[in-house]
Protein backbone atom coordinates (compact mmCIF):
# COMPACT_ATOMS: atom_id res chain seq x y z
CA UNK A 1 0.00 0.00 0.00
CA UNK A 2 1.22 3.27 -0.72
CA UNK A 3 1.92 5.47 1.75
CA UNK A 4 3.06 9.06 2.02
CA UNK A 5 3.16 10.77 5.87
CA UNK A 6 4.13 14.59 6.28
CA UNK A 7 5.65 15.72 9.78
CA UNK A 8 7.28 18.74 10.73
CA UNK A 9 4.29 21.51 10.38
CA UNK A 10 4.10 23.82 13.55
CA UNK A 11 3.51 27.66 14.51
CA UNK A 12 6.69 29.84 13.51
CA UNK A 13 7.09 33.63 13.56
CA UNK A 14 7.06 35.48 10.33
CA UNK A 15 11.03 35.64 9.05
CA UNK A 16 11.13 32.48 10.80
CA UNK A 17 12.27 28.61 9.40
CA UNK A 18 10.72 25.26 9.28
CA UNK A 19 11.72 21.93 7.74
CA UNK A 20 8.98 19.47 6.30
CA UNK A 21 9.09 15.65 6.08
CA UNK A 22 7.35 13.25 4.18
CA UNK A 23 8.32 9.69 4.54
CA UNK A 24 7.21 7.50 1.66
CA UNK A 25 6.08 3.58 1.67
CA UNK A 26 4.90 1.10 -0.21
CA UNK A 27 6.32 1.58 -3.66
CA UNK A 28 9.99 2.45 -5.28
CA UNK A 29 10.17 6.31 -4.24
CA UNK A 30 13.26 6.55 -6.04
CA UNK A 31 11.48 5.87 -9.68
CA UNK A 32 9.25 8.79 -8.96
CA UNK A 33 8.75 12.74 -9.05
CA UNK A 34 7.87 14.21 -5.67
CA UNK A 35 5.78 17.15 -5.39
CA UNK A 36 4.96 19.34 -2.87
CA UNK A 37 0.95 21.00 -2.63
CA UNK A 38 -0.11 23.48 -0.63
CA UNK A 39 -3.54 25.13 0.17
CA UNK A 40 -4.48 28.03 2.95
CA UNK A 41 -7.07 27.90 4.39
CA UNK A 42 -10.22 28.31 2.86
CA UNK A 43 -8.52 28.59 -0.22
CA UNK A 44 -7.96 26.02 -2.74
CA UNK A 45 -5.07 23.91 -4.04
CA UNK A 46 -1.61 25.82 -5.13
CA UNK A 47 1.36 23.81 -6.35
CA UNK A 48 4.78 24.81 -4.57
CA UNK A 49 7.60 22.73 -5.82
CA UNK A 50 8.64 19.48 -7.24
CA UNK A 51 11.85 16.94 -7.56
CA UNK A 52 13.22 15.06 -10.21
CA UNK A 53 13.87 10.71 -9.46
CA UNK A 54 17.59 11.74 -8.36
CA UNK A 55 17.18 14.97 -7.32
CA UNK A 56 18.81 16.34 -10.33
CA UNK A 57 16.03 19.01 -10.92
CA UNK A 58 13.83 20.60 -9.01
CA UNK A 59 11.11 23.03 -9.90
CA UNK A 60 9.40 25.99 -7.54
CA UNK A 61 6.52 28.39 -7.82
CA UNK A 62 7.57 31.95 -7.91
CA UNK A 63 6.55 32.93 -4.82
CA UNK A 64 8.72 30.43 -2.70
CA UNK A 65 11.52 30.77 -5.05
CA UNK A 66 15.00 31.61 -2.64
CA UNK A 67 12.95 30.91 0.32
CA UNK A 68 12.13 27.29 -0.49
CA UNK A 69 14.38 24.24 -0.58
CA UNK A 70 12.77 20.56 -1.54
CA UNK A 71 15.12 17.76 -1.44
CA UNK A 72 14.90 13.95 -1.12
CA UNK A 73 17.05 10.58 0.79
CA UNK A 74 16.29 7.77 -1.87
CA UNK A 75 18.44 6.02 0.62
CA UNK A 76 15.64 7.04 3.60
CA UNK A 77 12.50 7.36 1.07
CA UNK A 78 11.69 10.33 2.58
CA UNK A 79 11.31 13.87 0.45
CA UNK A 80 12.10 17.49 2.70
CA UNK A 81 11.03 21.37 1.54
CA UNK A 82 13.37 23.55 3.67
CA UNK A 83 11.20 26.87 4.57
CA UNK A 84 13.05 29.92 5.15
CA UNK A 85 12.10 33.72 5.80
CA UNK A 86 8.32 32.31 6.26
CA UNK A 87 5.69 34.67 5.24
CA UNK A 88 1.74 34.94 6.94
CA UNK A 89 1.13 33.75 3.98
CA UNK A 90 2.93 30.44 3.99
CA UNK A 91 -0.05 29.66 5.98
CA UNK A 92 -1.21 26.21 4.81
CA UNK A 93 -1.44 22.59 4.85
CA UNK A 94 1.30 20.90 3.02
CA UNK A 95 0.63 18.05 1.18
CA UNK A 96 3.45 15.97 -0.37
CA UNK A 97 2.06 13.93 -3.21
CA UNK A 98 3.65 10.98 -5.73
CA UNK A 99 4.15 12.32 -9.01
CA UNK A 100 4.85 10.09 -11.85
CA UNK A 101 8.14 9.12 -13.61
CA UNK A 102 7.66 12.09 -16.02
CA UNK A 103 8.13 15.49 -15.33
CA UNK A 104 4.84 16.85 -15.55
CA UNK A 105 2.08 13.73 -14.71
CA UNK A 106 -0.41 13.77 -12.10
CA UNK A 107 -0.40 12.98 -8.48
CA UNK A 108 -2.31 9.52 -7.83
CA UNK A 109 -0.98 9.31 -4.33
CA UNK A 110 -1.10 11.90 -1.58
CA UNK A 111 -0.60 12.57 1.95
CA UNK A 112 -2.87 13.69 4.68
CA UNK A 113 -0.61 17.26 5.10
CA UNK A 114 0.71 18.98 8.10
CA UNK A 115 -0.56 22.50 9.26
CA UNK A 116 2.28 25.35 8.78
CA UNK A 117 0.75 28.30 10.63
CA UNK A 118 3.17 31.79 10.49
CA UNK A 119 1.55 33.96 12.88
CA UNK A 120 3.15 36.64 15.62
CA UNK B 1 2.42 32.74 -15.93
CA UNK B 2 -0.37 29.85 -17.19
CA UNK B 3 -4.01 30.56 -16.06
CA UNK B 4 -6.58 27.57 -15.41
CA UNK B 5 -10.34 28.84 -14.79
CA UNK B 6 -13.26 26.54 -13.41
CA UNK B 7 -16.30 28.40 -12.33
CA UNK B 8 -16.63 28.72 -8.30
CA UNK B 9 -19.71 26.63 -8.31
CA UNK B 10 -22.38 23.84 -10.10
CA UNK B 11 -25.11 22.50 -8.60
CA UNK B 12 -26.90 19.06 -10.43
CA UNK B 13 -29.93 17.06 -8.65
CA UNK B 14 -28.97 13.33 -7.93
CA UNK B 15 -29.17 11.05 -11.08
CA UNK B 16 -28.31 14.41 -13.35
CA UNK B 17 -24.88 15.18 -15.24
CA UNK B 18 -22.74 17.88 -13.88
CA UNK B 19 -19.93 19.01 -16.32
CA UNK B 20 -17.17 21.08 -15.02
CA UNK B 21 -15.19 22.88 -17.10
CA UNK B 22 -11.61 24.08 -17.22
CA UNK B 23 -10.60 27.31 -19.13
CA UNK B 24 -6.80 28.23 -20.84
CA UNK B 25 -5.33 29.29 -23.27
CA UNK B 26 -4.73 25.89 -25.79
CA UNK B 27 -5.28 23.65 -22.97
CA UNK B 28 -6.22 21.21 -25.47
CA UNK B 29 -2.34 21.13 -25.94
CA UNK B 30 -1.49 19.96 -22.45
CA UNK B 31 -2.78 16.55 -20.61
CA UNK B 32 -5.08 18.06 -17.58
CA UNK B 33 -5.66 15.92 -14.45
CA UNK B 34 -8.65 16.28 -12.36
CA UNK B 35 -9.14 15.96 -8.33
CA UNK B 36 -11.89 15.64 -6.06
CA UNK B 37 -11.29 17.30 -2.39
CA UNK B 38 -13.86 16.72 0.64
CA UNK B 39 -13.90 18.55 3.62
CA UNK B 40 -11.13 17.80 5.84
CA UNK B 41 -9.46 15.14 3.36
CA UNK B 42 -6.61 15.19 0.82
CA UNK B 43 -7.10 15.58 -3.01
CA UNK B 44 -8.11 12.61 -4.65
CA UNK B 45 -7.18 11.72 -8.58
CA UNK B 46 -10.52 11.16 -10.23
CA UNK B 47 -8.91 11.71 -13.80
CA UNK B 48 -5.64 12.01 -15.11
CA UNK B 49 -4.09 12.58 -18.98
CA UNK B 50 -7.31 14.48 -19.92
CA UNK B 51 -9.21 11.45 -19.63
CA UNK B 52 -8.21 8.10 -18.20
CA UNK B 53 -9.50 7.05 -15.13
CA UNK B 54 -7.78 5.63 -11.96
CA UNK B 55 -8.49 1.89 -10.51
CA UNK B 56 -11.22 2.35 -8.24
CA UNK B 57 -12.72 5.41 -9.97
CA UNK B 58 -16.18 4.77 -11.16
CA UNK B 59 -16.81 4.77 -14.80
CA UNK B 60 -19.57 8.01 -14.12
CA UNK B 61 -16.32 10.19 -13.59
CA UNK B 62 -15.14 11.21 -17.46
CA UNK B 63 -13.06 13.72 -19.04
CA UNK B 64 -12.14 15.44 -22.34
CA UNK B 65 -9.94 18.34 -23.50
CA UNK B 66 -9.78 20.23 -26.51
CA UNK B 67 -9.26 24.06 -27.58
CA UNK B 68 -9.54 26.47 -24.53
CA UNK B 69 -11.31 23.90 -22.63
CA UNK B 70 -11.17 20.61 -20.81
CA UNK B 71 -13.97 18.90 -19.17
CA UNK B 72 -15.06 16.68 -16.40
CA UNK B 73 -18.19 14.97 -16.60
CA UNK B 74 -19.91 13.04 -13.81
CA UNK B 75 -22.84 11.18 -14.73
CA UNK B 76 -25.61 9.85 -12.48
CA UNK B 77 -24.13 12.43 -9.94
CA UNK B 78 -25.08 11.08 -6.51
CA UNK B 79 -24.88 12.67 -2.76
CA UNK B 80 -21.49 11.32 -2.27
CA UNK B 81 -19.99 13.06 -5.08
CA UNK B 82 -20.32 16.22 -3.54
CA UNK B 83 -16.92 17.75 -3.27
CA UNK B 84 -14.56 20.61 -4.46
CA UNK B 85 -13.04 19.85 -7.86
CA UNK B 86 -9.48 21.09 -9.18
CA UNK B 87 -8.31 20.47 -12.85
CA UNK B 88 -4.42 20.63 -12.84
CA UNK B 89 -1.14 20.70 -15.83
CA UNK B 90 2.01 21.60 -16.09
CA UNK B 91 2.51 24.43 -17.79
CA UNK B 92 6.23 23.67 -19.82
CA UNK B 93 6.95 27.20 -21.02
CA UNK B 94 7.38 28.25 -17.32
CA UNK B 95 8.45 24.73 -15.63
CA UNK B 96 5.93 25.24 -13.35
CA UNK B 97 2.61 23.16 -12.13
CA UNK B 98 -0.54 24.93 -12.45
CA UNK B 99 -3.75 24.30 -10.39
CA UNK B 100 -7.23 25.54 -11.07
CA UNK B 101 -9.04 27.90 -8.69
CA UNK B 102 -11.50 24.50 -8.23
CA UNK B 103 -15.22 24.35 -8.34
CA UNK B 104 -17.44 23.30 -6.01
CA UNK B 105 -19.74 20.57 -6.54
CA UNK B 106 -23.44 20.81 -4.79
CA UNK B 107 -25.83 18.24 -4.74
CA UNK B 108 -29.32 19.51 -4.47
Amino acid sequence: EVQLVESGGGLVQPGGSLRLSCAASGFTFSAYWINWVRQAPGKGLEWVANIKVDGSEKYYVDSVKGRFTISRDNAKNSLYLQMNSLRVEDTAVYYCARGTVGRSGYSAYWGQGTLVTVSS
Amino acid sequence: SYVLTQPPSVSVAPGQTARITCGGNNIGSKSVHWYQQKPGQAPVLVVYDDSDRPSGIPERFSGSNSGNTATLTISRVEAGDEADYYCQVWDSSSDRGVFGGGTKLTVL
